[in-house]
């Protein structure tokens, strides 16, 4: 079965800290899509970032970046400079390419960024 | 603004009683959805379709009808809503070709009480 593991359910960090969540996926198929999104206190959720599965380098988007491992199944969010307005719930999901392919989300991680 | 647009944002409900949640998106997308989201289970799908006449089941249909008659709009419709229904419910959508393929867009969510 495809799943996505986000093994911390809660963390918080210091303002300006630098702070990883992780996330860890299962799928048998070489081509997807990973996404970590953001849901704040509004509970709109937003795309933070995105990682096409055969691109090797990075994705990186202003203060958000990935470590993607795709033998490791491993697909972390490094948030560097942490400011308030980060604190949120993050969600990490995956879709296998193709039209058709629903997204699988873990259960996702709340942020706290304290003063 | 370019979106999702999804109405109402808070209901009251009575057991048994029906209701529709809408949802529209002026993006041309082929691909919308509907998610409810509970505490501790993350986000799951009800149904989704691919576009104006088709939909399916996603992984939790019971209780709930969709129909697509058009691109743009994609109702959730709860026939004789029950306790269990009480829940956020947020209506997605994407491209299924091009650049943004795969990245979905959501609405601002619906909170659904049932008493």
């Amino acid at each position: 079965a495809q799943t996505v593991t986000q093994s911390q359910p809660e963390m918080s960090v210091q303002e300006a800290e630098t702070v990883t969540l992780s996330c860890t996926y299962d799928t048998s198929e070489n081509n997807y899509y990973l996404f970590w999104y953001k849901q704040p206190p509004s509970r709109q959720m937003i795309l933070v970032i995105r990682q096409e599965a055969y691109k090797q380098q990075n994705a990186t988007e202003n203060r958000f970046s990935v470590n993607f491992q795709k033998a490791a199944k491993s697909f972390s969010l490094k948030i560097s400079d942490s400011q308030l307005g980060d604190t949120a719930m993050y969600f990490c999901a995956f879709v296998n390419a193709g039209n058709n392919r629903k997204l699988i989300w873990g259960l996702g991680t709340s942020l706290a960024v304290n003063p | 603004n370019a979106g999702v647009t999804q109405t109402p944002k808070f209901q009251v409900l009575k057991t048994g009683q029906s209701m529709t949640l809408q949802c529209a998106q002026d993006m041309n997308h082929e691909y919308m959805s509907w998610y409810r989201q509970d505490p501790g289970m993350g986000l799951r799908l009800i149904h989704y379709s691919v576009g104006a006449g088709i939909t399916d089941q996603g992984e939790v249909p019971n209780g709930y009808n969709v129909s697509r008659s058009t691109t743009e709009d994609f109702p959730l419709r709860l026939l004789s809503a029950a306790p269990s229904q009480t829940s956020v419910y947020f209506c997605a959508s994407r491209s299924i070709l091009g650049f943004g393929a795969n990245v979905l867009t959501f609405g601002a969510g619906s909170r659904l009480t049932v008493l």
